[in-house]
């Protein structure tokens, strides 16, 4: 009963360095979705994907890359950490289109960036 | 003008209460609508989901949706304090890709 698993669940870094979030899931999905939450502006999209090898920007893309090499792995790439990137980072994954099927969260990782 | 309004609380109540919680939505295309919990340092979990306009009731919980008014609610009866965490109300459109997008979340704490 695995679900949707984030590594780390935090991490401290310094402003320039770069890291990769992890995402896997289990579940087969075909979509995956990478969102940040910052306080009191609920859930903003960065990337998605609809397969392997099949990426897209969301609504905040910028500063950050993906990739989807397997249908369970979906990492996030933060190249020069900003201090604007200090957020809460969910992995979500689903079966078909969100509209229609449940979205499955991890718990999330807490980046800060100092 | 953000496209999903959702008051942020904290909405404190006491146990046993009728909890309503609200979103307002400026974009008349949205056509699905859901609500998920999130409780603290967890993620969101989806709780309820409604197409276009209507009610929806799954025990405790009622969504209702009126597009003519671009507003949505939750309401969950007999409040208990395993209820408290912060509401998402989420909805999508499929001219947009039906991605989702989400309300700030209200915060709902029910005291025993």
């Amino acid at each position: 009963n695995a679900g949707v698993t984030q590594t780390p669940k935090f991490r401290i870094l310094k402003i320039g360095q770069s890291m990769t979030l992890q995402c896997t899931q289990d579940m087969n999905h075909n979509y995956m979705y990478w969102y940040r939450q910052d306080p009191g502006m609920g859930l903003k999209l960065i990337y998605y994907s609809v397969g392997a090898g099949i990426t897209d920007k969301g609504e905040v893309p910028n500063g950050y890359n993906v990739s989807r090499s397997t249908t369970e792995d979906f990492p996030l790439r933060l190249e020069l950490a900003a201090p604007s990137q200090t957020s809460v980072y969910f992995c979500a994954s689903s079966y078909r289109l969100p509209s229609n099927q449940p979205q499955h969260f991890g718990d999330g990782t807490r980046l800060s960036i100092l | 003008q953000k496209e999903v309004e959702q008051d942020p609380g904290p909405l404190s109540v006491p146990e046993g209460a009728i909890v309503s919680l609200n979103c307002t939505y400026s974009n008349s295309a949205f056509q699905y609508f859901m609500w998920y919990r999130q409780y603290s340092r967890k993620g969101p979990e989806l709780l309820m989901y409604t197409y276009s306009s209507g009610n929806k009731e799954d025990g405790r919980f009622t969504a209702q949706v009126d597009k003519s008014s671009k507003y949505i609610s939750l309401f969950i009866r007999d409040s208990q304090p395993s209820d408290s965490a912060t509401y998402l109300c989420a909805m999508s459109a499929e001219e947009y890709g039906n991605k989702l997008v989400f309300g700030a979340g209200t915060i709902l704490r029910v005291k025993s």
